[in-house]
């Protein structure tokens, strides 16, 4: 079982709609969660940093994290077409602590 | 925010040579940086961590002498492919750590090796 699991997609969607990303993950030592975005050869963007559980808003960006469940999602709100792109959750327990990957959700948004 | 710089962003070099891949934090003292390698299709994959003024620490399956890590300030970090192969065409991207915050990623490097 991977330390963080993510669906592959590719999911699309129409503008303007509601996107729901989700991961789970196994290590209960984990308590940082992210979420990076990255378009076609380019490296990761961060999108949202957050720690243990509870949600974080940033513009059209919501993440939530339920430690009970092990759950990570992020909520992209009025999508629109330059959010196409890959999405990764990822996961570290602390420091400088290794960063675990989950393998990215390749999103488009049709206009 | 945080802002790391990465060079070359594409290299073309022939099997057998080396290619050296720069790693900078602009605005920011890293002591600790992180390399990946990502292959298409597949998730970041940490090949090792470069810690400044000591030696790296690789991964399992990482090859040390093929992959040389040098962080020989606050600021920089650089990977060398060394006698590289085209099964070493891939995108490597470094990553550091601003005080408390997220990771924040180079925008990578494209080997492809012929």
């Amino acid at each position: 079982q991977k330390e963080v699991e993510q669906d592959p997609g590719p999911l699309s969607v129409p503008e303007g709609a509601i996107v729901s990303l989700n991961c789970t993950y196994s290590n209960s030592a984990f308590q940082y969660f992210m979420w990076y975005r990255q378009y076609s050869r380019k490296g990761p963007e961060l999108l949202m940093y957050t720690y243990s559980s509870g949600n974080k808003e940033d513009g059209r960006f919501t993440a939530q994290v339920d430690k009970s469940s092990k759950y990570i999602s992020l909520f992209i709100r009025d999508s629109q077409p330059s959010d196409s792109a890959t999405y990764l959750c990822a996961a570290y327990s602390g420091g400088y602590q290794k960063v675990t990957f989950g393998i990215g959700t390749k999103l488009q948004v049709i206009p | 925010g945080a802002v790391v710089s990465q060079h070359p962003s594409r290299v073309i070099c022939k099997s057998g040579t080396s290619v050296k891949i720069e790693c900078r934090s602009l605005d920011f003292q890293a002591t600790t940086m992180f390399w990946y390698r990502q292959f298409p299709k597949q998730s970041l994959m940490l090949m090792a961590t470069s810690n400044e003024g000591s030696k790296a620490t690789y991964e399992q399956g990482v090859e040390k002498d093929k992959f040389l890590i040098n962080h020989a300030s606050l600021t920089l970090s650089t990977l060398t492919v060394t006698s590289a192969h085209p099964e070493d065409s891939s995108f490597y991207i470094c990553s550091a750590k601003s005080g408390e915050g997220g990771y924040t990623f180079g925008s990578g490097t494209r080997l492809t090796v012929v």
